[in-house]
């Protein structure tokens, strides 16, 4: 089983819209979680880390389930710019950063 | 500004060959990390460092090595190449507080083994 886990896609959504992220992670054990954003050819960059209370970035809001061991990131009013890959990712004891494969977002107008 | 440098954006080399990748970060952090990156399977850790000379497997560390002789730098080394490494390698290092932990990623290094 994978480390973490998510939706690859790609999830075809028009301007505007609300679209929504899943990841599952496997080590209860995990300290601290993460969305990066990905653009094409490009390097991860941090998007947003994540709380256990939740927490909010203008548009992006992000949550955390420990009970049942995923994270969410949800995107309104999405925006062409928003097309990218979004990778979570885990921060597990020593240090060891894990992250998901991906999931791809292609915003459409 | 953070900078993660990877000494090569695009790399060729010749099946058995020895490769070394570089990568320098100049923030002090204590933590590096090497990923290789293939479509449809994110980012796999090779191997990390949490301290020069300390090394920690990742979960795919067949065919590889790594060394941390000085904070900054982090090399990956590929014993003897093969074109199942043909890949993409991004280096990162992790800054590790409250409320601001953040990995920064080089540009990446394109390799392609033939």
């Amino acid at each position: 089983r994978k480390e973490v886990e998510q939706d690859p896609g790609p999830f075809n959504v028009p301007e505007g819209a609300t679209v929504a992220f899943n990841c599952t992670y496997s080590n209860s054990a995990s300290q601290s979680f993460f969305w990066y954003r990905q653009d094409c050819r490009k390097e991860p960059k941090l998007l947003m880390s994540v709380y256990s209370s939740g927490n909010e970035d203008g548009r992006f809001t992000a949550q955390l389930n420990r009970a049942s061991q995923y994270i969410s990131l949800l995107i309104r009013d999405s925006k062409l710019s928003d097309s990218a890959t979004y990778l979570c990712a885990t921060r597990e004891y020593g240090n060891k950063l894990v992250f998901g494969a991906g999931t791809i977002l292609r915003v459409k107008s | 500004d953070v900078k993660v440098t990877q000494s090569s954006r695009y790399l060729v080399k010749r099946t058995g060959e020895k490769v070394f990748l570089e990568c320098v970060q100049d923030m002090d952090h204590e933590n590096m990390f090497w990923y290789r990156q293939d479509p449809g399977l994110g980012l796999r850790l090779i191997y990390f460092s949490y301290d020069v000379k300390m090394k920690e497997k990742g979960d795919i560390p067949e065919g590889y090595s790594v060394s941390r002789e000085k904070k900054e730098r982090f090399s990956l080394i590929l014993e003897s190449a093969s074109t199942n490494q043909t890949s993409m390698y991004l280096c990162a290092s992790l800054v590790v507080g409250q409320g601001n932990t953040e990995a920064f990623f080089g540009q990446g290094t394109r390799l392609t083994v033939v």
